[in-house]
């Protein structure tokens, strides 16, 4: 079956431009988690989705991030204003059960900000 | 402050041996253990866990083992095979319950050597 897709795999953009990053989660997953990963470092937290309740926004790190998750399903994380500490690869997983069942990743979304 | 820290960044080993990686940790709230593998241009996958009621959990080639006195885990690899070459992170989970937060260390890259 289809695993955690991704889009788009790479994207470029000037500082100061706004960029959406988009998720498909695995069909019947109900957690579903953004992280990103900067140049030599461990995976940070961004946000994560749980069915219908309110999302955890601790890990966003500023007011330009936000993230929604549409009919349960499909995730889109906005950055705004761009900078460019930003860049880096923004990780989406999502998970079917309790939190001792694995995440499962997409490709991720390599950002590029110039 | 790292609560995961794999404090190897690299090995290399040859073919056919033993590979030994390993990850210590700070928090005693810790109760559940991951190991994902990655490679380059994908999103981690899941490899292997560990529940904190145990000490030693194995997966065909893949053994977790966990000392919860020392704080300390690893993940053996017999025998090495050269597609086993990827970036391993440990990640470890505790207080939350179903919303609980992985906490990643930094990743070890192997290498292994035909």
């Amino acid at each position: 079956g289809a695993g955690v897709s991704q889009s788009p795999s790479n994207k470029v953009t000037e500082k100061g431009k706004d960029v959406e990053l988009r998720c498909d989660p695995i069909s019947g997953h109900t957690a579903l988690y953004w992280y990103r990963q900067s140049l030599g470092q461990g995976l940070e937290f961004l946000i994560y989705f749980q069915g219908n309740s309110a999302p955890d926004k601790s890990g966003l790190p500023s007011d330009r991030f936000s993230a929604e998750r549409t009919g349960g399903s499909v995730s889109t994380l906005t950055i705004q204003r761009t900078q460019q500490e930003d860049s880096a690869v923004y990780l989406c997983a999502s998970r079917e059960g309790p939190y001792n069942s694995p995440l499962h990743f997409g490709n991720g979304t390599r950002l590029t900000v110039t | 402050d790292q609560q995961v820290k794999q404090n190897s960044p690299s090995l290399s080993v040859q073919e056919g041996r033993i590979s030994i990686l390993n990850c210590d940790y700070t928090n005693s709230m810790f109760d559940y253990f991951l190991w994902y593998k990655k490679y380059p241009a994908e999103g981690p996958t899941f490899l292997i866990s560990i529940s904190s009621i145990k000490d030693k959990n194995e997966d065909g080639r893949f053994t977790v083992f966990l000392n919860k006195s020392a704080k300390h885990l690893s993940l053996h690899i017999v025998p090495s095979q050269p597609g086993d070459s990827a970036v391993y992170f440990c990640a470890a989970s505790g207080e939350g319950g179903n919303n609980r937060k992985l906490i990643w260390g930094l990743g070890t890259s192997l290498a292994v050597n035909p």
